[in-house]
């Protein structure tokens, strides 16, 4: 099984709001990761978590705080977004940091 | 340059025939290559892995890495219009440190359109 899947499938969020979006695998593997999509490119790195430890951060603005509450599930919560934050927003996990990605479903993110 | 590089596309074959999918690499020292397939409106499928020169077989798909070319190939036999979709070609390069990290990088994506 290399199930990753994330909640909410969509959402629609003004400028002030707050919201988190959810991902969890059960898969045992050890490190999970944020992408962000745009229409017609390729995903872009965010956030990588190895061991439950923030190993990378690509520099992303602080209105994206992810969080990694244990080995299975990781989240990211948004405030302050601007419009141009829309996107389609991926999680990823790996066995460990050097070895295949798999990807969940998504959530379909607009900002208002 | 950049890190991986795909061919532009995008490649439209005929129902049946072989799709060939191609990507290049700068990072000479990059160890682990991976194939995705996306549907439109859908996330990235992993579809191959390969971490050795050679070929690898999975089904209707070979991959191909010739780490002296620094070239990495995705074979599709059969091809059918349900393989019609973008195909990403991603790679670990090596940080200065030499690890990467789980820094992936993706080519820009080939869109492959196999008509009956």
């Amino acid at each position: 099984d290399t199930e990753v899947t994330q909640t909410p499938k969509h959402l629609v969020m003004g400028m002030t709001n707050k919201k988190s979006l959810k991902c969890e695998q059960h898969m045992g593997h050890r490190a999970m990761y944020w992408y962000k999509q745009k229409a017609k490119k390729p995903p872009e790195l965010m956030f990588v978590y190895s061991y439950e430890k923030l190993s990378i951060n690509e520099s992303v603005p602080s209105r994206f705080s992810p969080e990694c509450p244990n080995s299975s599930l990781l989240n990211l919560h948004l405030h302050a977004l601007q419009p141009e934050d829309s996107a389609l927003y991926l999680c990823a996990s790996s066995p460990r940091n050097t070895a295949e990605q798999y990807f969940g479903p998504g959530t379909r993110l607009t900002v208002t | 340059q950049k890190e991986v590089e795909q061919n532009s596309g995008p490649l439209s074959v005929p129902e049946g025939a072989i799709a060939s999918l191609n990507c290049t690499y700068s990072d000479r020292g990059s160890q682990s290559f991976f194939w995705y397939r996306q549907y439109s409106g859908k996330s990235p499928e992993l579809i191959m892995f390969i971490y050795s020169n050679g070929d690898k077989e999975d089904g209707r798909f070979t991959a191909q890495l010739n780490k002296a070319s620094q070239y990495v190939s995705l074979l599709i036999r059969d091809s059918q219009p349900s393989d019609s979709a973008t195909y990403l070609c991603a790679g670990f390069p090596l940080s200065a440190g030499g690890t990467s990290y789980g820094k992936l990088t993706f080519g820009q994506g080939t869109i492959l359109t196999v008509h009956p």
